[in-house]
């Protein structure tokens, strides 16, 4: 039972363009969601957070939004970069304070 | 330090034997979580801890995984008996109290590679 679910396994973007990442959740007591970066051989890099009472928040080129009612919540990327090329978390935390992770979406920005 | 200090790195055994994982935490964070990522992208919660009391313990395999986190020594994961299942990527990270692991996220450390044989 996933409750923190990103369908995308991959996302190719070219430079400069918006990176847009996606994930979903089925448990609605979550309430702080988080985006981390990771690269090969290396461990999770917190990005941005955003609190389940919020539907955005904005950290220089990284904005999350929150769509409480569907459940959904995406990471907007803008302008790319390659050295954004990494693996993506969503990751959501309740009262426990454990994250629950998704899968990961490798996004490859293309120069 | 201002990082999460795991060791070793690369960690082999055969099964049947024991493994011992550390993971000294940031300096003044009271939070410490292990997880388990076996696939590559997944990410399994074992245990967490609040200074040196077991904070959840929910995620962790109750015969063969122990952990503990005592004053003045890095935490440490054990698997007594190690299995084939158990190769995966160990990964600690640890947090401040109260809202500032929310608003900052947990420090991951760069995670101890458990390859069992």
């Amino acid at each position: 039972d996933q409750q923190v679910k990103q369908n995308s396994p991959s996302l190719s973007v070219q430079e400069g363009r918006i990176s847009i990442l996606n994930c979903d959740y089925t448990n609605s007591m979550f309430d702080y969601f988080l985006w981390y970066k990771k690269y090969p051989a290396e461990g999770p890099t917190f990005l941005i957070s955003i609190s389940s009472i919020k539907d955005k928040n904005e950290d220089g080129r990284f904005t999350v939004f929150l769509n409480k009612s569907a459940k959904h919540l995406s990471l907007h990327i803008v302008p790319s970069q390659p050295g954004d090329s990494a693996v993506y978390f969503c990751a959501a935390m309740g009262s426990a304070r454990q994250l629950t992770f998704g899968s990961g979406t490798q996004l490859t920005v293309l120069p | 330090g201002e990082e999460v200090a795991q060791t070793p790195k690369h960690l082999v055994r055969g099964e049947g034997q024991k493994a011992k994982l550390y993971c000294a935490p940031i300096k003044g964070h009271s939070y410490v979580f292990w997880y388990q990522q076996v696939l590559k992208n997944e990410f399994k919660f074992l245990i967490s801890f609040q200074n040196e009391n077991v904070f959840d313990e929910t995620g962790m395999p109750k015969e063969r995984f122990s952990a503990k986190c005592l004053p003045n020594s890095p935490c440490s994961l054990e698997i007594q008996a190690t299995k084939l299942e158990d190769s995966a990527v160990y990964f600690c990270a640890s947090s401040v109290s109260g809202s500032g692991s929310k608003n900052y996220g947990y420090t991951f450390g760069s995670g101890t590679r458990l390859t069992v044989v």
